[in-house]
């Protein structure tokens, strides 16, 4: 149980695209899920974190123009990344707490290498 | 001072010795603790969780968590090179949605 998926595990895009990453609770169903990046030998940064059905509550110093996170229902959560730069050139992962459970687990998706080239 | 320090290693073991990672944190708030494995390019995948002070076993795993001196650790038995991986502690304070992650520790079980 307790599975995460996300799509595409790697994306290549040239600089000014949109590129959209999704994110998926297979087995249980999410209310929270949370957008994180991270740079090689570098722990998780926390973007944002994503609650159905409302507005995307994100992190100091990340632009909500340039990240657009929609979470529509309770398995999906999408990030789009606007405009890609080489700099968004990052390893990206959501993760789902099961709304059936009442803790702080956090279940992560395999990842989305996006390459902005 | 960081809510969570956790040294980055990079720790080399022999196969079958016991492998120790710890945690140290700062926020007496912190109620539930984490251990995740990630291989390389792979998302973290839950190891252990835990909400009390004490030890808690699944296999070769054991977590240990000391609240009155705010320090976590991980040890696995038996260590295997498949076991090499990077390591990360997260706590929460329950209800905050938010998980405070330690740095890695990457280790590598030698055959």
């Amino acid at each position: 149980g307790a599975v995460v998926s996300q799509h595409p595990s790697w994306v290549i895009c040239k600089s000014g695209t949109s590129v959209k990453i999704e994110c998926r609770s297979l087995d249980f169903q999410a209310t929270t899920m949370f957008w994180y990046r991270q740079f090689p030998k570098q722990s998780l940064m926390l973007m944002a974190t994503s609650n159905e059905g409302s507005k995307a509550t994100y992190e100091q110093g990340v632009e909500k123009d340039k990240f657009l996170i929609n979470h529509a229902s309770l398995t999906l959560s999408t990030l789009t990344v606007t405009s890609a730069h080489p700099e968004d050139s990052s390893f990206y992962i959501c993760s789902a707490r099961d709304l059936e459970l009442y803790t702080d687990e956090q279940y992560f998706g395999p990842g989305t290498r996006l390459t902005v080239t | 001072q960081k809510e969570v320090e956790q040294d980055p290693g990079p720790l080399s073991v022999p196969e079958g010795a016991i492998v120790s990672l710890n945690c140290t944190y700062s926020n007496s708030a912190f109620q539930y603790f984490m251990w995740y494995r990630q291989y390389s390019r792979k998302g973290p995948e839950l190891l252990m969780y835990t909400y009390s002070s004490g030890n808690k076993e699944d296999g070769r795993f054991t977590a240990q968590v000391d609240k009155s001196s705010k320090y976590i650790s991980l040890f696995i038995r038996d260590s295997q090179p498949s076991d090499s991986a990077t390591y990360l502690c997260a706590m929460s304070n329950y209800g905050n949605n938010r998980l405070a992650f330690g740095k890695g520790n990457q280790v590598v079980v030698i055959p």
